[in-house]
């Protein structure tokens, strides 16, 4: 079965780091750039962060810059975000997301939960 | 980069058709054939429901339909069923590696 698997949320404090995995299966994980995505509670989708199928390139949205690092393990078939120097404003379920077709996000996990709170 | 604006909420009866715009700049939806659709159930992760504006990937109704013009991408959603209660959200290449969502529409099947 083709999924997609996060793991690693919780509750965190402010100024507090967090690493996410995402293990993948069913596809040829090392072909496909991965993003990350979240949605805080009640609220839209947010992009985050994309790597390449390599690693090679990295990018990331303004909000996290210099805070999150994503990265990837082939061998592995699992996709990771550290999340360091934790803000309240980053609580939020995240999404990862497989990279389709003229940029699209053509699978996603269910998500896990990030709550950053003192 | 600022979210692409969508209705907050959009509604029909079941048979009709509903159409959820999403506008953008020439930035991100104007400048690029890379928009795309998702349906989101509550507690669930989201699902691609149209890439590069038209396109329907492998499993999903033809019911479901998008269009572009200008800064503008449309969904509309034709014969209307139940199960298409939903969120829904539009998303567009931003360009610089960069991607953009929507703010979401809520869909009301009457």
């Amino acid at each position: 079965e083709v999924q997609l698997v996060e793991s690693g949320g919780g509750l965190v404090q402010p100024g507090g780091s967090l690493r996410l995995s995402c293990a993948a299966s069913g596809f040829t994980f090392s072909t496909y750039w991965m993003h990350w995505v979240r949605q805080a509670p009640g609220k839209g989708l947010v992009w985050v962060s994309r790597t390449n199928s390599d690693e090679g390139t990295t990018s990331y949205a303004d909000s996290v810059k210099g805070r999150f690092t994503i990265s990837r393990d082939n061998a592995k078939n699992t996709l990771y975000l550290q999340m360091n120097s934790l803000r309240v404003e980053d609580t939020a379920v995240y999404y990862c997301a497989r990279g389709g077709y003229a940029a699209a996000f053509d699978m996603w996990g269910q998500g896990t939960m990030v709550i950053v709170s003192s | 980069q600022s979210a692409l604006t969508q209705p907050p909420s959009a509604s029909g009866s079941p048979g009709q058709s509903v159409t959820i715009s999403c506008t953008g700049t020439s930035s991100d939806v104007g400048g690029y054939n890379y928009v795309s659709w998702y349906q989101q159930y509550p507690g669930k992760g989201p699902k691609l429901m149209i890439y590069e504006v038209t396109k329907r990937p492998s499993g999903v109704p033809d019911r479901f339909s998008g269009s572009k013009s200008g800064n503008t991408a449309s969904l509309t959603v034709s014969g209307l069923q139940a199960e298409d209660e939903s969120d829904y959200y539009c998303s567009s290449y931003a360009g610089s590696s960069n991607h953009v969502f929507g703010t979401g529409t809520k869909v009301t099947v009457l």
